[in-house]
């Protein structure tokens, strides 16, 4: 069964505080992505990487990085956690662009 | 800018109607258009998909009509049942997906 792991459902930080959000995979994807959920905007791509030390910026990159040091894990990282960053953080992986994207359950992050 | 936007935000039927989720897009570019089913607490996940080279596509209850010079695409879900009770996202892709805002569909027996 394919599975997409994400290391925390909830998390609670506060402001200014750096933030890693880890992610895994166990389908051999080449493909993985960040996004993030909020009411009434849907999903919203942050970060992509199409292979191992390689990433593209998404639709809102503002205030994340990420890193992708083996194809099984992508880290989203908020370097100063800022309020407007609380939300629902999604990991998903796919083997090509044109394939399934596999999601993760998600990780709830509130920034106080 | 929202380069897929979806309709109704919400959507409440009774057991064995046919809700019908609407999107649109303008990037002429995109030739991929999956939907995607989530339950709460889950992560979305693929319910089905389609080319633009066809113009509906069907799988089980579920049917994607699609209309290319209208650049609109929709979700039909035959007999609805209470445990289709979801949020629905339609997505558009030429190289990375597109999600439109969402719909939360609930079903009532």
């Amino acid at each position: 069964d394919v599975k997409v792991t994400q290391s925390s459902r909830y998390l609670v930080k506060r402001t200014g505080e750096k933030v890693f959000l880890e992610c895994v995979q166990d389908m051999d994807h080449e493909n993985m992505f960040w996004y993030r959920q909020d009411p009434g905007l849907g999903l919203r791509l942050i970060y992509f990487s199409y292979d191992v030390k390689m990433k593209e910026k998404g639709d809102i990159p503002e205030g994340y990085s990420v890193s992708r040091e083996k194809k099984e894990r992508f880290s989203l990282i908020l370097e100063s956690a800022s309020t407007n960053q609380t939300s629902m953080y999604l990991c998903a992986s796919s083997l090509g662009p044109y394939n399934e994207q596999f999601f993760g359950p998600g990780t709830r992050l509130t920034v106080l | 800018q929202q380069q897929v936007k979806q309709s109704p935000q919400s959507l409440i039927v009774q057991k064995g109607g046919i809700p019908i989720i609407n999107c649109a897009y303008e990037n002429t570019a995109f030739d991929y258009f999956p939907w995607y089913q989530q339950f709460p607490g889950k992560g979305p996940a693929l319910l089905i998909a389609i080319r633009p080279d066809v113009s509906e596509k069907k799988e089980g209850r579920f049917t994607i009509s699609f209309n290319k010079s209208a650049k609109q695409f929709s979700l039909h879900i035959m007999d609805s049942q209470p445990g289709d009770s979801a949020t629905y996202f339609c997505a558009a892709s030429s190289h990375k997906l597109i999600f439109g805002t969402g719909t939360r569909l609930q079903v009532f027996p």
